[in-house]
């Protein structure tokens, strides 16, 4: 059965830092990677999705990778700011694209 | 429309009674997807439709919640004799199946509360 786990499960940041989000999971087996924005109350805003085939995709100041031989992606945020503070998911698409979601990363973004 | 939609945002209802969820895909969407999600988790995977027909119901976690999707579109899930344990975000999503494996497209959810 996947597995996704987060690492950290929070974090907090002053304004301006560039930060890394970690996601694992148990079988290599996906067809995708996605990665999720969520605020407080509110549904899934989806950031970035990779390809199983894909190495790593860009949007705007965010960057995630993808390693899936070691089963690890990472998003990476450039010059964070006050409005990036959400809660980060990261999600793996097995079979008919279900995803197995970790628990998230709790980002603040201090001013 | 413009998103995936969900009716009502925000459901209260006591133990044992009935419910409806009700979801409203992305126009041209084929693939839809329920997921439910307790606080401080991510969402769980409950059932995935590929037009009228469940493709992967493997995520239900007992035979009191069905979910249906008569025309290919609208999807309502069905939850009967409520527990407390039930009380969750229910999110809906979905995808386009054209092209390749697509991103999947959140609704804002229906909070849940069984009394």
């Amino acid at each position: 059965k996947q597995e996704v786990t987060q690492i950290p499960a929070a974090l907090s940041v002053p304004e301006g830092e560039n930060l890394v989000l970690n996601c694992s999971f148990t079988d290599s087996a996906i067809y995708n990677l996605q990665w999720f924005r969520q605020d407080p109350g509110k549904g899934l805003t989806s950031l970035l999705l990779i390809q199983s085939s894909q190495r790593e995709q860009t949007s705007g100041r965010l960057n995630a990778s993808l390693d899936k031989s070691s089963g690890r992606s990472t998003l990476y945020i450039a010059a964070s700011q006050p409005g990036d503070s959400a809660t980060y998911l990261c999600a793996v698409g097995e079979y008919g694209n279900k995803l197995v979601f970790g628990a998230g990363t709790i980002l603040r973004v201090k001013s | 429309g413009a998103g995936v939609s969900q009716t009502p945002s925000n459901k209260v209802t006591e133990k044992g009674k009935y419910v409806e969820l009700r979801c409203d895909p992305i126009s041209g969407h084929t693939a839809l997807y329920w997921y439910r999600q307790s606080l401080g988790q991510g969402p769980e995977f409950l059932i995935y439709f590929q037009g009228t027909g469940a493709a992967d119901d493997s995520g239900l976690p007992n035979d009191r919640f069905f979910a249906v999707r008569p025309e290919g579109s609208v999807s309502t899930l069905k939850i009967q004799r409520t527990e407390r344990g039930d009380s969750a975000v229910y999110l809906c999503a979905s995808r386009q199946t054209s092209g390749g494996w697509n991103e999947q497209f959140f609704g804002p959810g229906t909070r849940l509360t069984v009394l």
